[in-house]
Protein backbone atom coordinates (compact mmCIF):
# COMPACT_ATOMS: atom_id res chain seq x y z
CA UNK A 1 0.00 0.00 0.00
CA UNK A 2 0.74 3.65 0.35
CA UNK A 3 3.52 4.82 2.68
CA UNK A 4 4.66 7.95 3.77
CA UNK A 5 8.51 8.41 4.34
CA UNK A 6 9.81 11.15 6.87
CA UNK A 7 12.98 12.36 7.07
CA UNK A 8 15.46 12.81 8.91
CA UNK A 9 13.84 10.63 11.74
CA UNK A 10 15.26 12.27 14.33
CA UNK A 11 17.62 15.44 14.98
CA UNK A 12 18.82 17.07 18.01
CA UNK A 13 19.38 21.01 17.02
CA UNK A 14 20.34 24.29 19.30
CA UNK A 15 18.19 26.55 20.21
CA UNK A 16 18.29 29.58 17.40
CA UNK A 17 18.31 27.26 14.12
CA UNK A 18 15.94 26.68 11.74
CA UNK A 19 14.49 23.41 10.91
CA UNK A 20 13.44 21.31 7.77
CA UNK A 21 12.03 18.53 7.36
CA UNK A 22 10.40 16.05 4.48
CA UNK A 23 8.23 14.07 3.64
CA UNK A 24 8.13 11.60 0.56
CA UNK A 25 5.15 9.49 -1.19
CA UNK A 26 5.56 6.48 -3.87
CA UNK A 27 1.86 8.49 -5.27
CA UNK A 28 0.49 11.15 -6.41
CA UNK A 29 -1.28 13.34 -2.99
CA UNK A 30 -3.92 15.69 -3.40
CA UNK A 31 -3.73 17.07 0.11
CA UNK A 32 -0.97 17.02 3.03
CA UNK A 33 -1.30 17.80 6.44
CA UNK A 34 1.33 18.65 8.89
CA UNK A 35 0.68 18.09 12.83
CA UNK A 36 2.85 18.16 16.15
CA UNK A 37 2.41 15.61 18.65
CA UNK A 38 3.73 16.33 22.83
CA UNK A 39 4.33 13.17 24.89
CA UNK A 40 0.99 11.65 26.10
CA UNK A 41 -1.12 14.04 23.69
CA UNK A 42 -2.61 13.64 20.54
CA UNK A 43 -1.84 15.12 17.45
CA UNK A 44 -2.08 18.52 16.66
CA UNK A 45 -3.25 19.93 12.79
CA UNK A 46 -0.35 22.82 12.37
CA UNK A 47 -0.54 23.45 8.23
CA UNK A 48 -2.94 21.87 5.97
CA UNK A 49 -2.00 22.43 2.06
CA UNK A 50 -4.27 21.35 -0.96
CA UNK A 51 -2.57 22.95 -3.84
CA UNK A 52 0.92 21.78 -5.58
CA UNK A 53 3.26 24.74 -4.94
CA UNK A 54 1.71 25.94 -2.23
CA UNK A 55 3.32 27.34 0.25
CA UNK A 56 1.87 28.12 4.06
CA UNK A 57 3.29 29.86 6.78
CA UNK A 58 1.91 29.70 10.61
CA UNK A 59 3.95 31.29 12.87
CA UNK A 60 7.25 30.41 12.23
CA UNK A 61 6.19 27.21 10.36
CA UNK A 62 6.25 27.08 6.76
CA UNK A 63 5.10 23.80 4.76
CA UNK A 64 5.08 23.71 1.25
CA UNK A 65 3.03 21.11 -1.37
CA UNK A 66 6.15 19.83 -3.60
CA UNK A 67 5.21 20.30 -7.28
CA UNK A 68 5.47 16.42 -8.25
CA UNK A 69 2.52 16.34 -5.84
CA UNK A 70 4.66 13.61 -4.03
CA UNK A 71 6.52 15.48 -1.72
CA UNK A 72 6.05 18.10 1.19
CA UNK A 73 8.51 20.09 3.04
CA UNK A 74 8.01 21.52 6.19
CA UNK A 75 10.95 24.51 8.09
CA UNK A 76 11.06 25.58 11.50
CA UNK A 77 12.69 29.12 11.76
CA UNK A 78 14.15 30.08 14.74
CA UNK A 79 13.92 27.19 17.15
CA UNK A 80 13.18 27.14 20.60
CA UNK A 81 12.18 24.44 23.28
CA UNK A 82 9.17 24.19 22.82
CA UNK A 83 9.14 23.06 19.39
CA UNK A 84 10.19 19.45 21.00
CA UNK A 85 8.16 16.31 19.73
CA UNK A 86 7.32 14.35 16.79
CA UNK A 87 6.49 15.96 13.77
CA UNK A 88 3.97 13.87 11.44
CA UNK A 89 2.56 14.49 7.69
CA UNK A 90 -0.18 12.82 6.62
CA UNK A 91 -2.97 12.61 3.41
CA UNK A 92 -5.29 10.76 1.95
CA UNK A 93 -4.83 8.25 -0.20
CA UNK A 94 -5.80 7.94 -3.66
CA UNK A 95 -9.67 8.35 -4.28
CA UNK A 96 -10.31 7.79 -1.26
CA UNK A 97 -10.69 9.81 1.99
CA UNK A 98 -8.32 7.45 4.12
CA UNK A 99 -5.67 9.99 5.37
CA UNK A 100 -2.31 7.99 6.30
CA UNK A 101 0.58 9.22 8.22
CA UNK A 102 3.76 9.29 8.18
CA UNK A 103 6.07 7.84 10.67
CA UNK A 104 7.39 11.03 12.17
CA UNK A 105 10.42 13.08 12.81
CA UNK A 106 11.28 13.49 16.29
CA UNK A 107 12.83 17.00 17.28
CA UNK A 108 14.98 17.85 20.02
CA UNK A 109 16.49 20.77 21.10
CA UNK A 110 19.06 21.98 22.96
CA UNK A 111 18.76 24.98 25.02
CA UNK B 1 -15.75 23.66 24.42
CA UNK B 2 -15.09 19.63 24.86
CA UNK B 3 -14.00 19.14 21.46
CA UNK B 4 -13.15 15.23 20.86
CA UNK B 5 -13.90 13.69 24.00
CA UNK B 6 -12.39 9.82 24.53
CA UNK B 7 -12.80 7.46 27.69
CA UNK B 8 -11.51 5.59 29.08
CA UNK B 9 -8.26 7.21 28.72
CA UNK B 10 -5.95 4.06 30.32
CA UNK B 11 -7.34 0.19 30.45
CA UNK B 12 -6.25 -3.18 30.69
CA UNK B 13 -8.14 -6.50 29.22
CA UNK B 14 -7.77 -9.92 29.15
CA UNK B 15 -6.53 -12.01 26.09
CA UNK B 16 -10.51 -12.43 24.66
CA UNK B 17 -12.45 -10.19 26.41
CA UNK B 18 -14.52 -6.93 24.44
CA UNK B 19 -14.71 -3.98 24.88
CA UNK B 20 -16.20 -0.66 23.75
CA UNK B 21 -13.65 2.41 23.49
CA UNK B 22 -15.83 5.61 23.44
CA UNK B 23 -15.58 8.93 21.15
CA UNK B 24 -17.55 11.46 21.41
CA UNK B 25 -17.49 15.00 19.28
CA UNK B 26 -19.18 18.24 20.34
CA UNK B 27 -18.11 20.43 16.93
CA UNK B 28 -20.94 18.31 14.66
CA UNK B 29 -18.37 17.05 12.79
CA UNK B 30 -19.18 14.64 9.86
CA UNK B 31 -15.65 13.00 9.11
CA UNK B 32 -14.33 10.66 12.24
CA UNK B 33 -11.58 8.19 12.23
CA UNK B 34 -9.92 5.85 14.53
CA UNK B 35 -6.30 5.42 14.81
CA UNK B 36 -4.17 3.31 16.50
CA UNK B 37 -0.19 4.43 17.35
CA UNK B 38 2.60 2.12 18.26
CA UNK B 39 6.21 2.76 18.53
CA UNK B 40 7.76 3.43 15.91
CA UNK B 41 5.12 3.66 13.28
CA UNK B 42 3.27 6.25 13.28
CA UNK B 43 -0.85 6.52 13.43
CA UNK B 44 -2.33 4.05 11.59
CA UNK B 45 -6.12 4.02 10.43
CA UNK B 46 -8.54 1.42 11.81
CA UNK B 47 -11.67 2.66 10.43
CA UNK B 48 -13.19 5.79 9.05
CA UNK B 49 -17.03 7.48 9.24
CA UNK B 50 -17.80 10.65 6.37
CA UNK B 51 -21.07 10.65 7.99
CA UNK B 52 -23.91 9.09 10.22
CA UNK B 53 -24.47 5.38 9.06
CA UNK B 54 -21.76 5.31 6.69
CA UNK B 55 -18.23 3.20 7.90
CA UNK B 56 -15.45 2.44 5.61
CA UNK B 57 -11.92 0.65 6.61
CA UNK B 58 -8.82 1.64 7.00
CA UNK B 59 -5.43 0.52 6.86
CA UNK B 60 -5.86 -2.08 9.69
CA UNK B 61 -9.42 -3.24 10.55
CA UNK B 62 -8.87 -6.80 11.82
CA UNK B 63 -10.32 -7.43 15.43
CA UNK B 64 -12.17 -3.85 15.06
CA UNK B 65 -16.03 -2.98 14.77
CA UNK B 66 -17.37 0.48 14.44
CA UNK B 67 -20.72 1.75 13.54
CA UNK B 68 -22.00 5.42 13.71
CA UNK B 69 -25.34 6.31 14.14
CA UNK B 70 -25.22 9.77 15.48
CA UNK B 71 -22.89 12.35 14.10
CA UNK B 72 -21.64 12.92 17.45
CA UNK B 73 -20.39 9.32 19.21
CA UNK B 74 -18.25 7.00 17.25
CA UNK B 75 -17.30 3.93 19.05
CA UNK B 76 -14.48 1.52 18.43
CA UNK B 77 -15.01 -1.98 19.54
CA UNK B 78 -12.69 -4.61 20.18
CA UNK B 79 -14.13 -7.91 19.61
CA UNK B 80 -11.52 -10.13 21.20
CA UNK B 81 -8.67 -8.54 22.57
CA UNK B 82 -5.06 -9.69 21.41
CA UNK B 83 -2.10 -8.68 23.20
CA UNK B 84 -1.10 -7.40 19.55
CA UNK B 85 -3.77 -4.80 19.79
CA UNK B 86 -2.02 -3.60 22.86
CA UNK B 87 -1.31 0.10 21.27
CA UNK B 88 -2.47 3.92 22.27
CA UNK B 89 -6.02 4.62 20.40
CA UNK B 90 -6.69 8.27 19.04
CA UNK B 91 -10.37 9.00 17.58
CA UNK B 92 -9.90 12.58 15.56
CA UNK B 93 -12.86 14.11 14.01
CA UNK B 94 -13.20 17.57 11.10
CA UNK B 95 -15.47 19.21 9.15
CA UNK B 96 -14.33 18.60 5.85
CA UNK B 97 -13.29 15.27 4.73
CA UNK B 98 -9.74 15.69 6.68
CA UNK B 99 -8.26 14.78 10.10
CA UNK B 100 -8.48 18.12 11.81
CA UNK B 101 -8.68 16.94 15.97
CA UNK B 102 -7.62 14.19 18.02
CA UNK B 103 -8.70 13.34 21.40
CA UNK B 104 -5.97 13.05 24.09
CA UNK B 105 -6.13 9.01 23.78
CA UNK B 106 -6.42 5.60 25.52
CA UNK B 107 -4.18 3.54 26.24
CA UNK B 108 -5.03 -0.12 25.77
CA UNK B 109 -2.92 -3.36 27.76
CA UNK B 110 -4.06 -6.62 26.32
CA UNK B 111 -2.33 -9.11 29.02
Amino acid sequence: GQQLNQSPQSMFIQEGEDVSMNCTSSSIFNTWLWYKQDPGEGPVLLIALYKAGELTSNGRLTAQFGITRKDSFLNISASIPSDVGIYFCAGPTSGTYKYIFGTGTRLKVLA
Amino acid sequence: NAGVTQTPKFQVLKTGQSMTLQCAQDMNHEYMSWYRQDPGMGLRLIHYSVGAGITDQGEVPNGYNVSRSTTEDFPLRLLSAAPSQTSVYFCASSPGKSVAFFGQGTRLTVV
